[in-house]
């Protein structure tokens, strides 16, 4: 069975520094798609970035990108530039072939000292 | 556009009742997913509905039912609760079966039970 392990379960960052969660997967798939999803205390999900596992370049959204290491199974989220808006709680999740349900990490709590 | 909305918002139910949770999703938006997230276990997959057909199915027991209707808003119904089904329920929707994860979260609904 496919799971997702997030072993930071805090993590704190200085506003305007640069902080990496990080999380492993394991899976016997070579299709799937990984992504980090962000929780703020509102509780409304948001997707922050999207990996395909068959492109090689890892994924960027503006201040947020990911380092994806396909051969070890790792997917860590680079958030740089912190802001107070950051701070929230951050999900990685897996899902195979296309999608269906989403398998979910523990989270990491993310805060930002200003 | 209007978000993926979930009533009621909170709700508080006594041991052996049944609830009735309604999702509806963002405008055009055609597959709705749900998932229960606890301290403990986390955001775990409960099932996914796509044109009125329930398509994957987390591994609950057949206390949590769901259902969709042709104008893709969706129910969920917890019969005879337990005090281990308190959580926050969250619904999802994405535009087709299998979006690749782009799922649109609702804020959820509480449920404490006891």
């Amino acid at each position: 069975a496919q799971t997702v392990t997030q072993s930071q379960p805090e993590m704190s960052v200085q506003e305007a520094e640069t902080v990496t969660l990080s999380c492993t997967y394991d899976t016997s798939e070579s299709d799937y798609y990984l992504f980090w999803y962000k929780q703020p205390p509102s509780r409304q999900m948001i997707l922050v970035i999207r990996q395909e596992a068959y492109k090689q370049q890892n994924a960027t959204e503006n201040r947020f990108s990911v380092n994806f290491q396909k051969a070890a199974k790792s997917f860590s989220l680079k958030i740089s530039d912190s802001q107070l808006g950051d701070a929230a709680m951050y999900f990685c999740a897996y899902t195979e072939n296309q999608g269906g349900k989403l398998i979910f990490g523990q989270g990491t709590e993310l805060s930002v000292k200003p | 556009k209007a978000g993926v909305t979930q009533t009621p918002r909170y709700l508080i139910k006594t041991r052996g009742q049944q609830v009735t949770l309604s999702c509806s999703p963002i405008s055009g938006h055609r597959s709705v997913s749900w998932y229960q997230q606890t301290p403990g276990q986390g955001l775990q997959f409960l099932f996914e509905y796509f044109s009125e057909t329930q398509r994957n199915k987390g591994n609950f027991p057949g206390r949590f039912s769901g259902r969709q209707f042709s104008n893709s808003r969706s129910e969920m119904n917890v019969s005879t609760l337990e005090l281990g089904d308190s959580a926050l329920y969250l619904c999802a929707s994405s535009l087709g079966y299998r979006s690749a994860g782009e799922l649109f979260f609702g804020e959820g609904s509480r449920l404490t039970v006891l």
